[in-house]
């Protein structure tokens, strides 16, 4: 049973415009939920996070909203730049000993 | 310079056979991790260890046995590999305190035949 969840395998985004990643969750007992974007052939690199008694936080083009009420998490991403093309991956952080559930992924494509 | 090294980068070997992955990293950090990430692109927690004691075990079958010789090393030990051994495996590192922020190696690509 898949505790974080990424309903959407891929999204197309036109340069310039904003792309948004959505991820629900099921399990509320989390410290921080985190995004990792992943290049093909390398590791996930971290990219931002949220704590779980926060609701939005931003780094630069990046944003991240929490819902808690909805389960939801959105990554939002404005201007969409074409090196923003990876698959991104919405994850869960349980803090003892570090453990993360992750989302199977969202492949984002970002055309010039 | 590397952060989070793994080697070998592709592994094809057998079934039944024994084989291993190493990982290193030069952050300075405490806990590191093995990740498995299956055909579907499933990525998912195996072990964690800090200060080279184990921390989480998830249910991973007994032929996989991690161990670390010291704070930088996490190596990945599989016995009788099987053909759904087949998969990447990633090795991740952090600070206790920050472990939100986990450094990937490159992976590791193991193909059982």
């Amino acid at each position: 049973d898949q505790q974080v969840k990424q309903n959407s395998p891929s999204l197309s985004v036109q340069e310039g415009r904003i792309s948004i990643l959505n991820c629900d969750y099921t399990n509320s007992m989390f410290d921080y939920f985190l995004w990792y974007k992943k290049y093909p052939a390398e590791g996930p690199t971290f990219l931002i996070s949220i704590s779980s008694i926060k609701d939005k936080n931003e780094d630069g083009r990046f944003t991240v909203f929490l819902n808690k009420s909805a389960k939801h998490l959105s990554l939002h991403i404005v201007p969409s730049q074409p090196g923003d093309s990876a698959v991104y991956f919405c994850a869960q952080l349980y803090n003892q000993g570090g453990k993360l559930i992750f989302g199977q992924g969202t492949e984002l494509s970002v055309k010039p | 310079d590397t952060a989070v090294s793994q080697t070998p980068k592709y592994l094809v070997t057998q079934m039944g056979n024994d084989k291993s992955i190493k990982c290193e990293q030069n952050l300075g950090h405490d806990t590191m991790y093995w990740y498995k990430q299956d055909s579907k692109k499933f990525l998912k927690i195996m072990f964690s260890y800090n200060n080279k004691e184990l921390i989480i075990n998830e249910t991973v079958p007994n032929r996989f046995s991690p161990k670390s010789p010291d704070k930088a090393h996490l190596n990945l030990h599989i016995n009788s590999l099987e053909l759904g051994d087949s998969a990447v495996y990633f090795c991740a590192s952090s600070h206790e305190d920050s472990s939100y922020e986990q450094y990937f190696g490159p992976g590791t690509r193991l193909t059982v035949t």
